[in-house]
């Protein structure tokens, strides 16, 4: 079984300051590693994936996520927020076992950008 | 580009009452799922599906129920609502890598 534990529930941080959200993952077989961000009242949407290769990845809006094997982690970060990066944000895994396994979710955490 | 569709949006039950969430997705996706989402809890798998006429039970199944007669829709169905049920319902489509493509949800309450 896999499992996901993001580490902090809340994390304010003042406008253009750095942040780091952290996930730590438990599997027994390769996984697949995603964040995901939930706006206020919508869908999550994508922000970034693991899939192989290269273990660091970014996203479109600069964030960006290391995925570190030794010590099953995959930490969120950006070096300067923006008020529009306030939302909740979702570390999610998957493997591929005889089919893709259905994405299990951390319990989310709620960045608060401070102007 | 409707990708995953969710009807409704929102619905309040009363307890003993049933209903179905309707999902439909236009991406061709073999893999699709229902997850709900309580505050601090994270989302947490109900029913999946790995193609038309298979379905398998998530971590949260009881009260549930699905079926998927068809690769495009994949509907929910509560029988007798229930307080517990209160929650905002997702459902999502997939291919390949796993990366998930989500609806708006439904923001169910029972009264």
């Amino acid at each position: 079984a896999q499992s996901v534990t993001q580490l902090d529930s809340q994390v304010p941080v003042f406008e253009e300051a750095p942040v780091e959200l952290r996930c730590n993952y438990s599997s027994s077989v390769s996984v697949y590693l995603f964040w995901y961000v939930q706006y206020p009242n919508q869908g999550l949407q994508l922000l970034l994936k693991y899939l192989s290769g290269s273990t660091l990845v970014e996203s479109i809006n600069g964030f960006e996520a290391e995925f570190n094997k030794s010590q099953t982690s995959f930490h969120l970060r950006k070096p300067s927020v923006h008020i529009s990066d306030t939302a909740e944000y979702f570390c999610a895994v998957s493997s591929f076992h005889s089919g893709n396994t259905p994405l299990v979710f951390g319990k989310g955490t709620r960045l608060s950008v401070i102007a | 580009n409707a990708g995953v569709t969710q009807t409704p949006k929102f619905r309040i039950l009363k307890i003993g009452q049933s209903m179905t969430l309707q999902c439909t997705q236009d991406m061709n996706h073999n893999y699709m799922y229902w997850y709900r989402q309580d505050p601090g809890m994270g989302l947490k798998l109900i029913y999946y599906s790995v193609g038309a006429g298979i379905t398998d039970k998530g971590e949260v199944p009881n009260g549930y129920n699905v079926s998927r007669s068809t690769t495009e829709d994949f509907p929910l169905r509560l029988e007798l609502a229930a307080p517990s049920q209160t929650s905002v319902y997702f459902c999502a489509s997939s291919q390949g890598s796993g990366e998930a493509f989500f609806g708006q949800g439904t923001r169910l309450t029972v009264v």
